[in-house]
């Protein structure tokens, strides 16, 4: 079955350092988006893909990066200047105006 | 630029009772608005879109949501709830007339049985 798998389940980063979360879509979707969660505040989009090699800001890219190599990968590296950076990590995908499928998110700890 | 309240943090029924969300919007032209839903520790699932023509779209899981341009609103309703309803739902906006949605902060909703 066709669908959107994000890696790892659970993250932790020490201070300091640059962790990269994966996310693989089979859909065949040409857009991909990033969006963090954090409890009360609804998702907030890092970064989003509606084309390989290209991608867009959203509204909290800082300490953010991504690379979008291949269509059917877009993974999230959390930088060592993203000062906050505990959260729930959701990769989405999208083909026209389907609507979005969400994978099952990425739980990212500071230790 | 374009916004989404969702006005009530938690909401409570019954089992077997009715439900209503409320999403409210911000934006100039006709939007594009979405309803997901979301388990403990899992990703999203849409529940129904609007994009345009008839106001009362329907979707998954028995849910339906209206379309009111005059009131801005675009609210989630299911005629009785079932204990699996239990979860966060999130109301969206498609950002700058795209299909990119801007969510809501997201309503509770707890189930007693």
């Amino acid at each position: 079955d066709g669908g959107i798998t994000q890696s790892p389940k659970y993250l932790f980063r020490k201070e300091g350092q640059n962790v990269t979360l994966s996310c693989e879509q089979n859909l065949n979707h040409d857009a991909m988006y990033w969006y963090r969660q954090d409890p009360g505040q609804g998702l907030r989009l890092i970064y989003y893909s509606q084309i390989v090699n290209d991608f867009q800001k959203g509204d909290i890219a800082e300490g953010y990066s991504v690379s979008r190599e291949k269509k059917e990968s877009f993974p999230l590296t959390v930088t060592s200047a993203q000062k906050n950076p505990t959260a729930f990590y959701l990769c989405a995908s999208s083909k026209g105006t389907g609507g979005y499928t969400f994978g099952s998110g990425t739980r990212l700890t500071v230790v | 630029a374009q916004s989404v309240t969702q006005p009530d943090i938690h909401i409570t029924v019954s089992e077997g009772a009715s439900l209503e969300l409320r999403c409210n919007y911000s934006y100039g032209a006709t939007p594009y608005l979405f309803w997901y839903v979301q388990s403990p520790g899992q990703g999203l699932q849409l529940l129904l879109k609007y994009f345009s023509g008839d106001t009362l779209v329907q979707g998954i899981k028995g849910f339906e949501a209206e379309f009111k341009r005059s009131q801005s609103s675009f609210n989630l309703r299911k005629p009785s709830v079932h204990w699996s309803d239990a979860a966060e739902y999130f109301c969206a906006v498609g950002r700058g007339g795209s299909y990119i949605p801007t969510f809501g902060r997201g309503t509770s909703l707890i189930v007693h049985p």
